[in-house]
């Protein structure tokens, strides 16, 4: 799986866009982009994937570069409740009847203000 | 829908105690998993499930017991408890599909666990 880098930690005001980097400059073809938060003391929460076109949810949009070897996750208006870590991950589409099993690294601590 | 739950939220052991957590899905999920996750650190994957029936070992299973006789539960068991299994334990659902959507996973709440 390719390897991914974050800041550590950024901040935006409440209202704004938050907009979270990922490098993933290794990628392979066939490897897909997750992002997942956590918010503090509750478990991770999955936010939007994509394999090279962006994609927009009702959560977020994910921006990836036509090189495949970066992306940005926007949160369009940030609020108090963004405030968490969020962890952008690499994974190749798994075959049938094999784990599929999330490792996150240390992510970015995005932090919303007033 | 509940999405998934765990229960107990909250346990204290002693060392050498036995316990059972319960996970729960109302999504009609074929995977299940169950992780840990320590201060600092990250997930680690313990046992997964890809069906009601089957188990499989994660990562870090030594220690740990799984059961899946329903499809829409996954049980973790410590026989022996042990201060090193001090930790937030964590279940998760995924659809069953092979591709992308295995790693759309969808986490509960988490069981907070310390072993004296």
């Amino acid at each position: 799986d390719a390897k991914t880098t974050q800041p550590p930690s950024m901040d935006c005001a409440e209202g704004r866009a938050a907009n979270l980097p990922c490098n993933h400059s290794t990628i392979s073809g066939n490897e897909y982009v997750y992002w997942y938060r956590q918010i503090h003391s509750q478990g991770p929460q999955y936010i939007i994937h994509g394999l090279k076109n962006n994609e927009t949810n009702e959560m977020a949009s994910l921006i990836i570069t036509e090189d495949r070897k970066s992306s940005t996750l926007i949160l369009p208006h940030a609020t108090l409740r963004d405030t968490a870590v969020y962890y952008c991950i690499v994974r190749v589409a798994s075959g049938t009847g094999t784990a599929s099993k999330l490792t996150f690294g240390t992510g970015t601590r995005l932090q919303v203000t007033l | 829908n509940a999405g998934v739950t765990q229960t107990p939220k909250f346990r204290v052991l002693k060392t050498g105690q036995s316990m059972t957590l319960l996970c729960a899905q109302d999504m009609n999920h074929e995977y299940m998993y169950w992780y840990r996750q320590d201060p600092g650190m990250g997930l680690r994957l313990i046992h997964y499930s890809v069906g009601e029936g089957t188990t499989a070992k994660g990562e870090v299973p030594d220690g740990y017991n799984v059961s899946r006789l329903k499809k829409q539960n996954f049980l973790l068991g410590l026989e022996s408890a042990a201060p090193s299994q001090t930790s937030v334990y964590f279940c998760a659902s995924s659809l069953g599909l092979a591709g992308f959507r295995s790693y759309e996973q969808y986490f509960g709440p988490g069981t907070r666990l310390t072993v004296t």
